[in-house]
């Protein structure tokens, strides 16, 4: 069965203090990786999509890597304004097209 | 840019009405999907749709249809509202081939009492 697991479900940094958010993914066939910004009672905002093992994406204090099994987003330096929750998606094959499996989330939390 | 709009952002209905949610997309996008949101449980698929008039049930499709008549609408239908669908509905479109990411609209949060 397809899956995403995103771990940890939520973190707290303070600011400056660097970490990264994991999503492991079991999929027959990846065919992409993204990721997702959500702010509270808002749509998901697009972030990257990663294509095959070894990519990196990289957008101001985010970068994000693949591997396969897994997909980091790395934050360094964080500021208050990073806080959000951060969702992975992987793009799975069903009849006809495609559909998107989502992780979770992690809820990031910057203290100034 | 790709615009994903839904309808309200915030709806209260009653419990056995027949609720209605309304998502348009300007970008021609043949795919769209539709998701509950829960806590701790993660964006879960309802059903979507890769062609006028055409759709698939998704992961969680009991209590909800949905129709597709032109291709920049889809729309939720609860059937007979219960309390147990009080959630974050998110709309979301893609196009149909290739490695792409769904843009999702701003989310209509429903209670039902």
């Amino acid at each position: 069965e397809d899956q995403v697991t995103q771990s940890p479900e939520a973190l707290r940094l303070q600011e400056g203090e660097s970490s990264s958010l994991n999503c492991s993914y079991t999929v027959s066939g990846l065919r992409g990786l993204f990721w997702y910004r959500q702010d509270p009672g808002k749509g998901p905002e697009f972030l990257f999509t990663l294509y095959s093992a070894g990519e990196e994406k990289e957008k101001e204090r985010l970068k994000a890597t693949l591997t396969k099994k897994e997909s980091f987003l790395h934050i360094t330096a964080p500021k208050p304004e990073d806080s959000a929750t951060y969702l992975c998606a992987v793009q799975a094959r069903t009849s006809g097209t495609y559909k998107y499996i989502f992780g979770t989330g992690t809820r990031l939390k910057v203290l100034a | 840019d790709v615009k994903v709009t839904q309808s309200s952002r915030y709806l209260v209905k009653r419990t056995g009405e027949k609720v209605f949610l309304e998502c348009v997309q300007d970008m021609d996008h043949e795919n769209m999907f539709w998701y509950r949101q829960d806590p701790g449980l993660g964006l879960r698929l309802i059903y979507f749709s890769y062609d006028v008039k055409m759709k698939e049930k998704g992961d969680i499709p009991e209590g909800y249809s949905v129709s597709r008549e032109k291709k920049e609408r889809f729309s939720l239908i609860l059937e007979s509202a219960s309390t147990n669908q009080t959630s974050m509905y998110l709309c979301a479109s893609s196009l149909p081939t290739g490695v792409t990411e769904a843009f999702f609209g701003q989310g209509t949060r429903l209670t039902v009492v």
